[in-house]
């Protein structure tokens, strides 16, 4: 059974602090991706990687960088985070071969 | 203008209605289309997959691609209170490329006992 596992399902947070946000997958896939969710406006991509040590701006990475160190994990950072960052962050990946991208469950991030 | 547009609802129905999901797009060079569902507090999961114009049929699910008119749609015949839950439509230019899908915004949908 396929597997993207977050780190957190809930995180509280103050403004200015540095915060990870980590991401597993168990199916040895080469993509991996972080979007955040907001009512309204659905998915938007924040960054995604298509291998080790590489990655890719998506639509809106301002504020965020990311990790990708070994293949199973990608870390979504926050180096300063702000209230506007308070969303709800999934973590997807997708093999080179195949279709579909496989979501983890979500971490609800609140930024006071 | 969106690139993808999806009427956020929410959209409640009876149990046995057949539910008719919308999506619009603007870019036509988009060739792969999706559509997800979402339950509560939950990832989305990949519910249909369609390449180009057609229809493409599995069990009460009928997803159609009208590439002309820019538009997709998803048809849930005989609802039932499980298939409550957010759907996601979800489109992409290019098979490779990592992949990358541009997603509407979601509909919500509640079908009531």
């Amino acid at each position: 059974d396929v597997k993207v596992t977050q780190s957190s399902r809930y995180l509280v947070k103050r403004t200015g602090e540095k915060v990870f946000l980590e991401c597993v997958q168990d199916m040895d896939h080469e993509n991996m991706f972080w979007y955040r969710q907001d009512p309204g406006l659905g998915l938007r991509l924040i960054y995604f990687s298509y291998d080790v040590k590489m990655k890719e701006k998506g639509d809106i990475p301002e504020g965020y960088s990311v990790s990708r160190e070994k293949k199973e994990r990608f870390s979504l950072i926050l180096e300063s985070a702000s209230t506007n960052q308070t969303s709800m962050y999934l973590c997807a990946s997708r093999s080179s071969t195949g279709n579909e991208q496989f979501f983890g469950p979500g971490t609800r991030l609140t930024v006071l | 203008q969106k690139e993808v547009e999806q009427d956020p609802g929410p959209l409640s129905v009876p149990e046995g209605a057949i539910v008719s999901l919308n999506c619009t797009y603007s870019n036509s060079a988009f060739q792969y289309f999706m559509w997800y569902r979402q339950y509560s507090r939950k990832g989305p999961e990949l519910l249909m997959y369609t390449y180009s114009s057609g229809n493409k049929e599995d069990g009460r699910f009928t997803a159609q691609v009208d590439k002309s008119s820019k538009y997709i749609s998803l048809f849930i015949r005989d609802s039932q209170p499980s298939d409550s839950a957010t759907y996601l439509c979800a489109m992409s230019l290019f098979y490779n490329q990592g992949g990358k899908l541009i997603f509407g915004q979601g509909t919500e949908l509640s079908v009531k006992p």
